[in-house]
C-alpha cells in the first residue's frame, strides 16, 4: 500500500488562506468518504483536525476546511495564524479494509 | 476525557518481540468503537499497524501482518500490541488511539518510543 501523496511543504503569510492536497487512487481517496486530516505539532501525538472528508471535531476550529474531488482530497487552513504552523497528514480508508497515511506536508507561516 | 497510555520497554533487541500495552481511562472499551496502533519511525510520517474491536475482531497493515497480534483485555480495559521478529527498521513513536469513525482516531496516547537495538 503507497503513502498517498502531499507536498512536502506549503507556506503562506498570516491571515492567508493556504490548502494541503492529499493524491490517492481510486481505490482509497476516490473510493471512500473516509478521509481524515492530522495536526502534529513537534513532540506531540497527531491531533485529528478533520474526518470523513469535511466533518470537524469538536473544539476544531471552523478555519479548517476538508474537501474530495476524485482521488484528491484537500484541506484548507483560512486566516493563517502562527499556531498553525505544523506538520499536516491526510489518511484514508482503502479497499484492503486497512488504512493509510500521507506523506505529510509542512506548514510554515511566513 | 477519553485517555490513553501505552506502557512497555523502551529498548528491544534484534529478532525479538516487541510489546505494548494500552491502557484506557474514562471510556469502557467494552462500550464500542475500534483501537488502534499507529507508530511513527523518527522524522517520517504516521505508519497504521492495525486495529481491534472489543469483541475480537481484528484488521492489520498487509506489510506487518505476518508478525503482528492485537489483543483485548475488556476486564483490564486494555488493549496490547505484539511485533515478533523485530529490526532497526521498526524502532519509532508506537501510539494508541481510539478509532471514531474508519480511519479517524481522536483520541491518542502520548506515545512510546521504541528502539531496536542491541
Amino acid at each position: 500500500q503507497s503513502a498517498l501523496t502531499q507536498p512536502a511543504s506549503v507556506s503562506g503569510s498570516p491571515g492567508q488562506s493556504i490548502t494541503i492536497s492529499c493524491t490517492g487512487t481510486s481505490s482509497d481517496v476516490g473510493g471512500y468518504n473516509y478521509v481524515s486530516w492530522y495536526q502534529q505539532h513537534p513532540g506531540k501525538a497527531p491531533k485529528l483536525m478533520i474526518y470523513d472528508v469535511t466533518k470537524r471535531p469538536s473544539g476544531v476550529s471552523t478555519r479548517f476546511y476538508g474537501s474530495k474531488s476524485g482521488n484528491t482530497a484537500s484541506l484548507t487552513i483560512s486566516g493563517l495564524q502562527a499556531e498553525d504552523e505544523a506538520d499536516y497528514y491526510c489518511s484514508s480508508y482503502t479497499s484492503s479494509s486497512t488504512y493509510v497515511f500521507g506523506t505529510g506536508a509542512k506548514v510554515t507561516v511566513l | 476525557q477519553v485517555q490513553l497510555q501505552e506502557s512497555g520497554p523502551g529498548l528491544v533487541k534484534p529478532s525479538e518481540t516487541l510489546s505494548l500495552t494500552c491502557s484506557v481511562s474514562d471510556y469502557s472499551i467494552s462500550s464500542g468503537y475500534y483501537w488502534g496502533w499507529i507508530r511513527q519511525p523518527p522524522g517520517m510520517g504516521p505508519e497504521w499497524i492495525g486495529n481491534i474491536y472489543h469483541g475480537g475482531s481484528t484488521y492489520y497493515s498487509p506489510s506487518l501482518k505476518s508478525r503482528v497480534a492485537i489483543s483485548v483485555d475488556t476486564s483490564k480495559n486494555q488493549f496490547s500490541l505484539k511485533l515478533s521478529s523485530v529490526t532497526a527498521a521498526d524502532t519509532a513513536v508506537y501510539y494508541c488511539a481510539r478509532e471514531m469513525t474508519p480511519g479517524s482516531f481522536d483520541y491518542w496516547g502520548q506515545g512510546a518510543l521504541v528502539t531496536v537495538s542491541s
